[in-house]
This record gives C-alpha cells, sequence and structure tokens, in this order.
C-alpha cells in the first residue's frame, strides 16, 4: 500500500536559521511528489512538486527539494528561515494513473522563534 | 484569476442529519477532487470526478457521496453524520492527468463539526 512517512511531528528553529524536513514515500508506480503548505485554519498551498527531470526542484518561498530514489525521500530545504514559515507541512504522493488520488503525510508542524 | 472556492465556510450539524457542501474549480480546470482533513492529520482522497463521473473513490463508505454539474462545480454529501465525520473538508482541482502529470490546488475548505 501506499504511504508517505513525515518524521518530524514538530520541528522548532530560529529566524534565520536553515530547514529540512524529511518525507519517505512507499509507492509502486513512478512517484509525483509534492510539498504542501497550511497555515492554521487554511487550505493548503503548493509549495513545489517533482514529476521528472532534474532531483532537485525549486518552489515558491526559497524552498526548494530534493528527490533520492535510492532513499525513497524527497526533503524540503530552505536556507534561511522567516517567521512567516511557521506553518503545518505536508508532503504528498501521487501517480499519472491515479488522478487526484494523492496519499498524504500526516505533516510537520514548524515554530519560529525570533 | 479565481481559485478554487468552497461553501459554507463552517457549519454545525447534528449526527444523523445530512450535509452538502459545495467547490467551485479553478478557472480552466476541469477535474475536482474532494478530501477530508481531521484534526492534526494530512489530508485522505473521498473521490474523484471528471466529466459529471465519479473517476476514483478512496476508503470512504457510502454515505459519502458526490455530484459534478457541467459547469464542473461539486457537491460533496454526507448522510447519517456521525460525531467521526467532523473534520476540514477540502476540495481541489486541476486539469486532467497529462504528460507533464496533475497539479492539484485546494480552496480554503469547510469545516463541518458533528454535534
Amino acid at each position: 500500500a501506499q504511504s508517505v512517512t513525515q518524521p518530524d511531528i514538530h520541528i522548532t528553529v530560529s529566524e534565520g536559521a536553515s530547514l529540512e524536513l524529511r518525507c519517505n514515500y512507499s509507492y509502486g508506480a513512478t512517484p509525483y511528489l509534492f510539498w504542501y503548505v497550511q497555515s492554521p485554519g487554511q487550505g493548503l498551498q503548493l509549495l513545489l512538486k517533482y514529476f521528472s527531470g532534474d532531483t532537485l526542484v525549486q518552489g515558491i518561498k526559497g524552498f526548494e527539494a530534493e528527490f533520492k530514489r535510492s532513499q525513497s525521500s524527497f526533503n524540503l530545504r530552505k536556507p534561511s528561515v522567516h517567521w512567516s514559515d511557521a506553518a503545518e507541512y505536508f508532503c504528498a504522493v501521487g501517480a499519472q494513473n491515479y488522478g487526484q488520488n494523492f496519499v498524504f503525510g500526516p505533516g510537520t508542524r514548524l515554530s519560529v522563534l525570533p | 484569476d479565481a481559485g478554487v472556492t468552497q461553501s459554507p465556510t463552517h457549519l454545525i450539524k447534528t449526527r444523523g442529519q445530512q450535509v452538502t457542501l459545495r467547490c467551485s474549480p479553478k478557472s480552466g480546470h476541469d477535474t475536482v477532487s474532494w478530501y477530508q482533513q481531521a484534526l492534526g492529520q494530512g489530508p485522505q482522497f473521498i473521490f474523484q470526478y471528471y466529466e459529471e463521473e465519479e473517476r476514483q473513490r478512496g476508503n470512504f463508505p457510502d454515505r459519502f457521496s458526490g455530484h459534478q454539474f457541467p459547469n464542473y462545480s461539486s457537491e460533496l454529501n454526507v448522510n447519517a453524520l456521525l460525531l467521526g465525520d467532523s473534520a476540514l473538508y477540502l476540495c481541489a482541482s486541476s486539469l486532467p492527468a497529462d504528460s507533464s502529470g496533475n497539479t492539484i490546488y485546494f480552496g480554503e475548505g469547510s469545516w463541518l463539526t458533528v454535534v
């Protein structure tokens, strides 16, 4: 069965520090990978996506993620965190033949210290 | 360019009642899906509609049903509400999957509380 794990439930970083959020997946098909961010009480905003090609993808708000097939991972990174980045982050996996049937991880809550 | 819009934003229902949630997809999108997000969890796929037909379904009981209209808007209906149905219901839309993959865009969601 398809699954997505995000090992860190809650991460706290200081403003200006670097950030890495972990995501591991188990998926039978060639995966499409996504990171979404959700602010409190809001819907989900797409940060970045990977379909094929260059395994390092750039997204909005200065985020990037690297796809490592050998490790079944798609970790999200940001070199310098801003206070406005505090939110819930979700990794998701899909596939071309699965339409909008994405499997989401449980999320990682990011807190930013001033 | 309007994004995905959902209504109502919040509602409270009693156990056993029925609820209808509505969604208008992003301009140019013709595929709509619904997700349930329980508090503190990631979204779970309910079903997807394309060309007014249910194309895929997640692991949800038949109490959950939907509809897509010719203008691509959609409704989610939940019958015989249970306390466990309390959640944020998210609508997402996209173009049909193509060679470059499918990206889904979410609305703000409808908060359903069952008491």
